[in-house]
């Protein structure tokens, strides 16, 4: 079974509007969640958390981890056309090896 | 280098043959990671470079995929025999260290016909 989910899957807002975007996993040894931006190929890094409760922010886009209940939530605000993208959750856990798993995206759309 | 850079951007090539995909992670990274993502999903693990050496092979598929980073370096991704399934980006990853963000390269795409 998937062990990242994100919702939505996709999404379509107007320029100006606030976004939520949702991923939670079911992993064993946690250790960072990561959210990226996939524009064409390359994801681009956003945000690792590794503490609940500590808000990350980068101008319009901000992001929490709740350990507890096992998601976190991306927000942007004042959305633009250039947000336009698929945003990725990664949750990185096991035993020594540091590799990520994915979920399959949220596909947001910012309509001028 | 600035980025991770991988060559080429695009790879057609016919059912049965071998390819290589190629990696030039950050200078100084010292963890390499391949990545294959199919259309509508994320990234899926292949294999983890710590320096010169596989840490980590679990996500290769079967013995068709083989990768090598012989300096701690550049890596290769090598598939022999290649399936129409294969068809996807390749995408390598770079980090300082390992649990630190990894930075990705533009990915290889591959088709197979």
């Amino acid at each position: 079974e998937d062990k990242v989910v994100q919702s939505p899957l996709s999404l379509v807002v107007h320029e100006g509007d606030t976004v939520t975007l949702n991923c939670s996993y079911e992993v064993t040894n946690f250790r960072s969640l990561l959210w990226y931006k996939q524009e064409k190929k390359a994801p681009t890094f956003l945000f690792m958390l590794t503490s609940s409760g500590i808000e990350k922010k980068s101008g319009r886009l901000s992001s929490i981890l709740d350990k507890k209940e096992l998601f976190s939530i991306l927000n942007i605000t004042a959305t633009q056309t250039g947000d336009s993208a698929v945003y990725l959750c990664a949750v990185e856990w096991g035993g020594s090896n540091y590799k990520l798993t994915f979920g399959k995206g949220t596909l947001l759309t910012v309509n001028p | 280098g600035a980025g991770v850079s991988q060559t080429p951007s695009n790879k057609v090539t016919e059912k049965g043959k071998y390819v290589e995909l190629r990696c030039d992670p950050i200078s100084g990274h010292t963890a390499l990671y391949w990545y294959r993502q199919s259309l509508g999903q994320g990234p899926e693990f292949l294999i983890y470079f710590q320096g010169t050496g596989a840490a980590d092979d679990s996500g290769l598929p079967n013995d068709r995929f083989f990768a090598v980073r012989p300096e701690g370096s550049v890596s290769t991704l090598k598939i022999q025999r290649t399936e129409r399934g294969d068809s996807a980006v390749y995408l390598c990853a770079s980090s300082m260290h390992p649990n630190t963000e990894a930075f990705f390269g533009q990915g290889t795409r591959l088709t197979v016909v």
